[in-house]
C-alpha cells in the first residue's frame, strides 16, 4: 500500500540549530515528492519538490531535501532555523501521471526555543 | 486571481444540515483539488476536477458528498446531510495543465458539525 511516514510528530530544535525532518515512503514506482509548510489556520505552502534529476533539491526559505531511493526517503534540511520557522510541515507524494492525488504524511510539528 | 480562494473560512452546521463550500482557483489554472484535514494532521484526497470534468474521485465518499466545477463559476463541495465526523478543514488547491505541476492550496473553509 502507498503511505508516507513522518516518524517524528514533534520536534524542538534552538534557533540557529540545523534541522532535519524525516520523511519515508512507501510506493510502487518513483514518485513525484514534495514537502509542504503549514502555519497555524493557514494553508499549505510548498516549500520544494522532487521530480527528476538532481536528487539534492532546493526550495524557499533556505530549505532543501535530498531524495534517496535505496533509503524510500526524502528528509528536509535546513542549516540554520529561525524562530518564524516554527509551524506543521507535510511529506507528500504523489503518482507520476496521476494530477494532485497526493498521499501525505502525518506532519511534523516544529517549535523553536529562543 | 494569483490565489486560491475559499468560501467560507469557517461555516457551522447542525447535525443533518447540508453544507456547501466554494473555490475559486488559481486563474488559467485547469486542475482543482479537494482535500479533507480531519484531527488537524491527517489530509484525504477526496476529488479532483480538469475543467468542468471529474478527473479523479476515487477519495470521495460515495453518499452524502458531491461537487462541481462549472464554467464562469466557482467549484463547489457540498455535503448533504452532516455528519459530526465531517468536522475538518476542507482544502482546494489548482495547478496548471502539465503533470507535476506545482499545486497551490487554499487557505481552507473550517467547517464545524454540531
Amino acid at each position: 500500500a502507498q503511505s508516507v511516514t513522518q516518524p517524528d510528530i514533534h520536534i524542538t530544535v534552538s534557533e540557529g540549530a540545523s534541522l532535519e525532518l524525516r520523511c519515508n515512503y512507501s510506493y510502487g514506482a518513483t514518485p513525484y515528492l514534495f514537502w509542504y509548510v503549514q502555519s497555524p489556520g493557514q494553508g499549505l505552502q510548498l516549500l520544494l519538490k522532487y521530480f527528476s534529476g538532481d536528487t539534492l533539491v532546493q526550495g524557499i526559505k533556505g530549505f532543501e531535501a535530498e531524495f534517496k531511493r535505496s533509503q524510500s526517503s526524502f528528509n528536509l534540511r535546513k542549516p540554520s532555523v529561525h524562530w518564524s520557522d516554527a509551524a506543521e510541515y507535510f511529506c507528500a507524494v504523489g503518482a507520476r501521471g496521476s494530477q494532485g492525488n497526493l498521499i501525505f504524511g502525518k506532519g511534523t510539528k516544529l517549535s523553536v526555543k529562543p | 486571481g494569483e490565489e486560491v480562494a475559499q468560501t467560507p473560512k469557517h461555516l457551522v452546521r447542525g447535525e443533518g444540515q447540508k453544507a456547501k463550500l466554494y473555490c475559486a482557483p488559481i486563474k488559467g489554472h485547469s486542475y482543482v483539488f479537494w482535500y479533507q484535514q480531519v484531527l488537524k494532521n491527517e489530509f484525504k484526497f477526496l476529488i479532483s476536477f480538469q475543467n468542468e470534468n471529474v478527473f479523479d474521485e476515487t477519495g470521495m465518499p460515495k453518499e452524502r458528498f458531491s461537487a462541481k466545477c462549472l464554467p464562469n463559476s466557482p467549484c463547489s463541495l457540498e455535503i448533504q446531510a452532516t455528519k459530526l465526523e465531517d468536522s475538518a478543514v476542507y482544502f482546494c488547491a489548482s495547478s496548471q495543465s502539465k503533470a507535476g505541476n506545482t499545486i497551490y492550496f487554499g487557505e481552507g473553509s473550517w467547517l464545524t458539525v454540531v
